[in-house]
């Protein structure tokens, strides 16, 4: 599968613990994206990285979530001290570099994320 | 504040029917405009876009139309089939020219097709 990569599928967390999420873009995409799903809602968009640099950050990137693209390749979701509120769905994805053009998003499967 | 919406959460269609699927928009700056498909338990799956200087564009049994006049974007599918069940999400993207996918997703429509 040379699609957006997402591990782990699904994570159950005890409130207060930290957890990480990592995606995989398709290969050559220097654009990465993340999202945050909740049940019944759109994606919320979080941030963006252009190679490893992270350009945008959402207002709903709390102190508590870090993102990071150290290599221009996989990325990284940290969110620490999880809340019940950080439930949902963490979607990734990634798009081709065309300057100048739309270049369509490939969202990958998405790390769902329970706090208990 | 700005935002992107939809009119109906669930439709029902019989196999083999048309769909159509609505959405309304609040910012006229947008540019550019996507219609996303998400099955249960996968990430969305890009249908069709269309920029703002178009009122409309067709894929395969897929037609978006855009009126910018009323901020109103609908999807239709021809000869609907039970594979098309999903949520569908209409989205805008302030940003064309930047080619960043930042993108605002609206609540989703939940199409149920009937065999």
């Amino acid at each position: 599968d040379t699609g957006v990569s997402q591990n782990p599928r699904h994570k159950i967390t005890k409130r207060g613990q930290n957890v990480t999420f990592r995606c995989d873009p398709i290969s050559e995409h220097n654009r990465l994206y993340w999202y945050r799903q909740t049940l019944g809602q759109g994606p919320e968009f979080l941030t963006y990285f252009q190679n490893e640099a992270q350009l945008e950050k959402s207002r709903l990137l709390s102190d508590r979530f870090s993102a990071e693209r150290p290599k221009g390749s996989f990325s990284t979701l940290e969110i620490q001290r999880t809340e019940q509120g950080d439930s949902a769905m963490y979607l990734c994805a990634s798009s081709p570099p065309r300057p100048g053009m739309r270049s369509e998003a490939f969202f990958g499967q998405g790390t769902r994320l329970t706090v208990v | 504040g700005e935002s992107v919406g939809l009119h109906l959460p669930t439709l029902s269609v019989q196999e083999g029917d048309n769909s159509i699927i609505n959405c309304a928009y609040s910012n006229s700056a947008s540019d550019y405009f996507i219609w996303y498909k998400q099955e249960s338990g996968k990430g969305p799956q890009f249908i069709i876009d269309i920029r703002s200087n178009m009122d409309k564009r067709q894929g395969q049994r897929v037609t978006v139309l855009l009126n910018k006049t009323v901020k109103h974007l609908s999807l239709q599918i021809a000869a609907t089939q039970p594979g098309d069940s999903a949520v569908y999400f209409c989205a805008e993207n302030k940003d064309y020219g930047g080619a960043t996918n930042k993108l605002i997703f609206g609540t989703g429509t939940l199409l149920a097709v009937q065999p």
